[in-house]
């Protein structure tokens, strides 16, 4: 089955840089990328997806990249503020609608 | 769009009792997945459902564990016999059918604690 890794596992940047977690997926028919928010004691909420046909995605301050060689995707947080600290899920959705999550990045932005 | 519903928000329970989730997916998902999570861990997956179909149940324990989503109603998952290894919060998430990619959306989570 899939095998979903994600890095760094914590994540503290000053309030204004950017952010830049990285997970890699082992199937290569996966063809779906989710990213995930998770606050503390809320649901995960889905922020940006990319789709295998893509190579990158931009919504205001988020980007995703895709490289569907290497199989690894990125999430990209620029101009960081104090909200976007949460947890970040990256996940991999195989041809069977399954999904595979990552272990989760704990961001912290520091005012 | 009320979104995915599962309730109860909260489940306190002693050891030895039944728990029951439920789950109701968004309107027109008929795919449902159960993830638990333990406070700062990831989101580990449990089941994978579509109506009246169990698809992928290799992450649920063997024992005392089972999950249904039936013709009508929401998705079940049951634990019973809880122990306190069993407290965490479970969440489901639902996504459409017929569509190669399918977005999936949480519900708010039941947070088991047992006693």
């Amino acid at each position: 089955g899939e095998n979903v890794e994600q890095h760094p596992s914590t994540l503290s940047v000053q309030e204004g840089d950017s952010a830049v977690i990285k997970c890699t997926y082992s199937d290569s028919a996966s063809n779906y990328f989710p990213w995930y928010k998770q606050e503390l004691g809320k649901r995960p909420q889905l922020i940006i997806d990319i789709r295998s046909n893509v190579g990158e995605k931009k919504d205001q301050r988020i980007a995703v990249t895709l490289n569907k060689t290497a199989k690894h995707f990125s999430l990209h947080i620029t101009e960081t503020q104090p909200e976007d600290s949460a947890v970040y899920f990256c996940a991999a959705q195989n041809t069977g609608n399954q999904f595979y999550f990552g272990t989760g990045t704990s961001l912290t932005v520091i005012p | 769009n009320a979104g995915v519903m599962q309730n109860p928000r909260h489940l306190v329970r002693r050891r030895g009792q039944e728990a029951r989730l439920r789950c109701s997916p968004m309107k027109g998902h008929s795919h449902v997945y159960w993830y638990r999570q333990l406070p700062e861990e990831g989101l580990k997956f449990m089941v994978y459902l579509q109506k009246e179909n169990i698809i992928d149940e290799s992450g649920m324990p063997k024992e005392r564990f089972s999950a249904e989503f039936p013709k009508e109603g929401p998705s079940i998952l049951r634990i019973q016999q809880v122990v306190r290894g069993d407290s965490a919060a479970y969440f489901c998430a639902s996504s459409k059918p017929g569509q190669e990619i399918a977005e999936a959306f949480f519900g708010q989570g039941t947070r088991l604690t047992v006693v």
